[in-house]
């Protein structure tokens, strides 16, 4: 069956401190890939995506992802991580062929300590 | 920067009642999404739309559930007669078109509230 795994639900990190959250898919074909970040009370805002190409992403606020083929995975990356990046984390796929209807996983919350 | 909007941003409901919830997706985008986030649980996709017609429904798009766009601007989610579990935060989105590089913009989410 296709899914979205993300294994951590909570991740506590000291500011200033590298991050890396985990997204494992399982899908028949390579799918879209997807980092939605939520603030408390907000919408999804859309950090970086992976279509195709070059398989280390750049998004916004300082993140990256890595799209590794033979392990399934989008690990979501931030060398530094600030107080401000305290917030729900969504890893997402979609394929073409359904329209690009997003297929989330559970989120992964993010609380920094300073 | 052009957004995705949504009205109202809480909406308190009693059971059996209907509601219509209200999206305006950016201006030149062709395809439109609702997605609900049940409190504390992942966001899961109902229903796409695309040239006046729904494209792609999850089994969660029953038939208590339709979409409009009734002026060629608003995008509604209409739920005719609520249950405790329609409450949720209801996302709407909205995308350009269908080719690579398409990106989905989510509005800032309705949540219902069915008492």
């Amino acid at each position: 069956a296709q899914s979205v795994t993300q294994p951590d639900i909570h991740i506590t990190v000291s500011e200033g401190a590298s991050l890396e959250l985990r997204c494992n898919y399982s899908y028949g074909a390579t799918p879209y890939l997807f980092w939605y970040v939520q603030s408390p009370g907000q919408g999804l805002q859309l950090l970086l995506k992976y279509f195709s190409g070059d398989t280390l992403v750049q998004g916004i606020k300082g993140f990256e992802a890595e799209f590794k083929r033979s392990q399934s995975c989008f690990n979501l990356r931030k060398p530094s991580v600030h107080w401000s990046d305290a917030a729900e984390y969504f890893c997402a796929v979609g394929l073409s062929n359904s329209g690009y209807a997003l297929n989330f996983g559970k989120g992964t919350s993010l609380l920094v300590t300073p | 920067e052009p957004e995705v909007t949504q009205t109202p941003s809480h909406q308190v409901t009693q059971m059996g009642q209907e509601v219509i919830l209200r999206c305006v997706p950016i201006s030149n985008h062709l395809y439109f999404y609702w997605y609900r986030q049940i409190l504390g649980q992942k966001v899961e996709f109902l229903v796409s739309f695309y040239n006046n017609e729904i494209s792609e429904k999850s089994e969660i798009f029953d038939d208590q559930f339709s979409v409009e766009r009734p002026d060629g601007s608003n995008f509604t989610l209409k739920i005719r007669s609520t249950k405790l579990e329609d409450s949720a935060m209801y996302f709407c989105a909205s995308q350009t078109g269908l080719g690579d590089q398409e990106t989905q913009y989510f509005g800032p989410g309705t949540r219902l509230l069915v008492l």
